[in-house]
């Protein structure tokens, strides 16, 4: 068990609709790292969020957004779903805003299907 | 552009037949090569950090080393519960601080 919870594990909805992914990272960590996860495309950085503040953004569509809380969980916003969207979302945490050791903890992720 | 290559994409392997996996990056600067191992339905889980070629790390029966170019996963002896998908993802000066790029990962089978 890593110590980051994601909510839902499993996500069913249609072309279109919006949907929104949970993640709680590990105790004390303040980095919040959220990736996608195809068959095609492996493991794709979306975006990274540092103590409530978007630090670094990758491959990240304009129809998805995220978010920080003070409380330090996050969430990821997927809206206008295509069926191309259809994956395994994964939410990462780490202690600091970069990780030296690369060492990240990773969630079980939640598993999108967009019919 | 970073990139990570990895192969073969799928390995299968009897229970005590030793291998490696390889793994081929370009990346502006390297600040570190990690690997990780992901079990089917999981999450990918922290392995080894590798920071400069000639570099080796060692758990169980697994050994990274580092080149200039390439890494390798070296897998000695390996019993079915090694069976996973191994990913190697890389860090560079030229990206976003955090960003990991990965590869697509090789899936290990391992027969009793």
């Amino acid at each position: 068990d890593s110590g980051v919870t994601q909510t839902p594990k499993h996500l069913i909805t249609a072309t279109g609709q919006r949907v929104t992914l949970r993640c709680s990272p590990r105790s004390g960590d303040l980095s919040v790292y959220w990736y996608q996860q195809s068959l095609d495309q492996g493991l794709q950085f979306l975006i990274q969020y540092y103590n409530g503040e978007e630090r670094a953004k990758g491959n990240i569509l304009e129809r998805f957004s995220a978010q920080q809380f003070p409380d330090l969980h996050s969430e990821l916003n997927l809206s206008s779903l295509e069926l191309g969207d259809s994956a395994l979302y994964f939410c990462a945490s780490s202690v600091g805003i970069g990780t030296s050791t690369g060492e990240l903890f990773f969630g079980e992720g939640s598993r999108l299907t967009v019919l | 552009e970073d990139q990570v290559t990895q192969s073969p994409e799928a390995l299968r392997l009897q229970e005590g037949e030793s291998s490696s996996l390889n793994c081929s990056y370009t990346v502006s600067g390297l600040r570190g090569l990690f690997w990780y191992r992901q079990d089917p339905g999981k999450g990918p889980e922290f392995l080894f950090t590798l920071y400069s070629a000639g570099e080796e790390k060692e758990k169980e029966r697994l050994k990274a080393t580092l080149t200039k170019k390439e890494s390798f996963l070296h897998i000695t002896a390996p019993k079915p519960e090694d069976s996973a998908t191994y990913l190697c993802a890389v860090r560079g000066y030229g990206g976003s601080q955090g960003n990991l790029i990965f590869g697509k990962g090789t899936k290990l089978s391992v027969k009793p």
